[in-house]
């Protein structure tokens, strides 16, 4: 089975702290994902990273950053947070498209409940 | 840019009643992916089903089965003999089958919360 973990379930940090988000995955997949999900609101793309080092912006990358030094690491960065960056944060990984259908099927981690008060 | 939408917030089925969950989306392209994910309390949101849009047959996951209308944009998931265990968050999902990048994610809906009375 694929196995996405997130490195806390919860986590409460202060205004203007920088925050790491960790997320790893055990099934050498290319393709790593962080979503933000919010109450009547859905989940909604932050950043996407296709390889080592490679990033894309989502619809929503203001406020944050990534990191993907190793395959399997997929990291994203609060430089400063505020209050309004409240939210569950779930990151998600899939292989690269083969063609197969099956391929697109994103895996999710946990998720990480943050609170920053 | 593609929309996802999941019109009813919440949703409520007798336990061994069958439910049917709405989703629509609009898209100008002519083949891409759909997906219903379950997002149960506390724990990993997990696939449910998928849907191609090339095929016209729909799909069927034991319990579940979709209403795949591509005319209609509509994409609605039927839930027979629901169990205790269905009770989650079910979130519609869009993806077009050739984007560029490579690698960008889902569209998702707002998500319908399915609730299952004993």
């Amino acid at each position: 089975d694929v196995k996405v973990t997130q490195s806390s379930r919860y986590l409460v940090k202060r205004t203007g702290e920088k925050v790491f988000l960790e997320c790893v995955q055990d099934m050498d997949h290319e393709n790593m994902f962080w979503y933000r999900q919010d109450p009547g609101l859905g989940l909604r793309l932050i950043y996407f990273s296709y390889d080592v080092k490679m990033k894309e912006k989502g619809d929503i990358p203001e406020g944050y950053s990534v990191s993907r030094e190793k395959k399997e690491r997929f990291s994203l960065i609060l430089e400063s947070a505020s209050t309004n960056q409240t939210s569950m944060y779930l990151c998600a990984s899939r292989p690269l498209a083969r063609g197969d259908p099956s391929s697109y099927e994103q895996y999710f981690g946990p998720g990480t409940r943050l609170t920053v008060t | 840019a593609q929309t996802v939408t999941q019109s009813q917030p919440e949703m409520s089925v007798q336990e061994a009643e069958t439910v049917t969950l709405s989703c629509t989306y609009d898209t100008s392209e002519s083949d891409y992916y759909l997906f219903w994910y379950k997002q149960p309390p506390s724990r990993q949101m997990i696939l449910v089903i998928r849907q191609e849009a090339y095929k016209q047959q729909n799909a069927t996951e034991n319990r579940f089965s979709v209403n795949f209308q591509k005319a209609a944009k509509s994409f609605s998931l039927k839930i027979s003999d629901s169990q205790l265990g269905d009770a989650a968050m079910y979130f519609c999902a869009y993806r077009p089958m050739y984007s560029g990048g490579g690698a960008d994610g889902l569209t998702f809906g707002k998500g319908t919360h399915l609730i299952i009375q004993p």
